[in-house]
């Protein structure tokens, strides 16, 4: 079945340092890629997705990249910043419902 | 943009009490719904799939005279917990379903009720 593979955190950076949390996936078919990102306290905030190999999502200086050869969607961000911190998810839906990684934990401290 | 709610936010109840939350969309109309649940640091599990007008389909080793989903309109779905433990106390969220024009379909997420059974 379908699986999301992501790295487990937490991850704690210094203001302005560059970030990655490695995702993989496992799927059949050509399933659509999504990062989430939850906020303490809060639901789940689509941050960017893509939806066919090659896409590159991108959203508030977030990137991630749809790799089908490597089957992966690293999110990225150059420079983050004291309210990045948040639960990052990774998200894959070949169709609906989507299937969930374990979230990366992100603090950015100032 | 497309956006769900849900009520209540947070709730406390005694033990073998129940439980009703529930989920809205609120400018758009949603034939399927999800419930999730969210354990602490944990990432989230679905529960059931929500079908406006039919029986929810509950997910593997979800009890579902325990977790009774109701989707009444293309607008309200909700999960009631029956008889409520403090095993139950969890942070509930749901997600409806948007079909967009090119027949795409994306989930958008209610904020989450955080529940507490004493």
């Amino acid at each position: 079945g379908n699986s999301v593979t992501q790295m487990e955190g937490p991850v704690t950076l210094s203001e302005e340092a560059f970030l990655t949390i490695n995702c993989t996936y496992t799927a059949t078919g050509y399933p659509s890629l999504f990062w989430y990102v939850q906020y303490p306290g809060e639901g789940l905030q689509l941050l960017l997705k893509a939806t066919k190999a090659d896409d590159k999502g991108s959203n508030k200086g977030f990137e991630a990249t749809y790799r089908k050869e490597t089957t992966s969607f690293h999110l990225e961000k150059g420079s983050v910043q004291v309210s990045d911190s948040a639960v990052y998810f990774c998200a894959l839906s070949g169709n609906t419902p989507l299937v969930f990684g374990k979230g990366t934990r992100l603090s950015v401290i100032a | 943009g497309a956006v769900v709610s849900q009520h209540p936010s947070r709730v406390i109840c005694k033990s073998g009490t129940s439980v009703k939350i529930e989920c809205r969309s609120l400018d758009f109309q949603a034939t399927t719904m999800f419930w999730y649940r969210q354990f602490p640091k944990k990432s989230l599990m679905l529960m059931a799939t929500s079908n406006e007008g039919s029986k929810a389909t509950y997910e593997q080793g979800v009890e579902k005279d325990k977790f009774l989903i109701n989707h009444a309109s293309l607008t309200l779905s909700t999960l009631t917990v029956t008889s409520a433990h403090p095993e139950d106390s969890s942070f509930y969220i749901c997600s409806a379903t948007l079909t967009g024009t090119s027949g795409y379909n994306e989930q958008f997420f209610g904020p989450g009720t955080r529940l507490t059974v004493l």
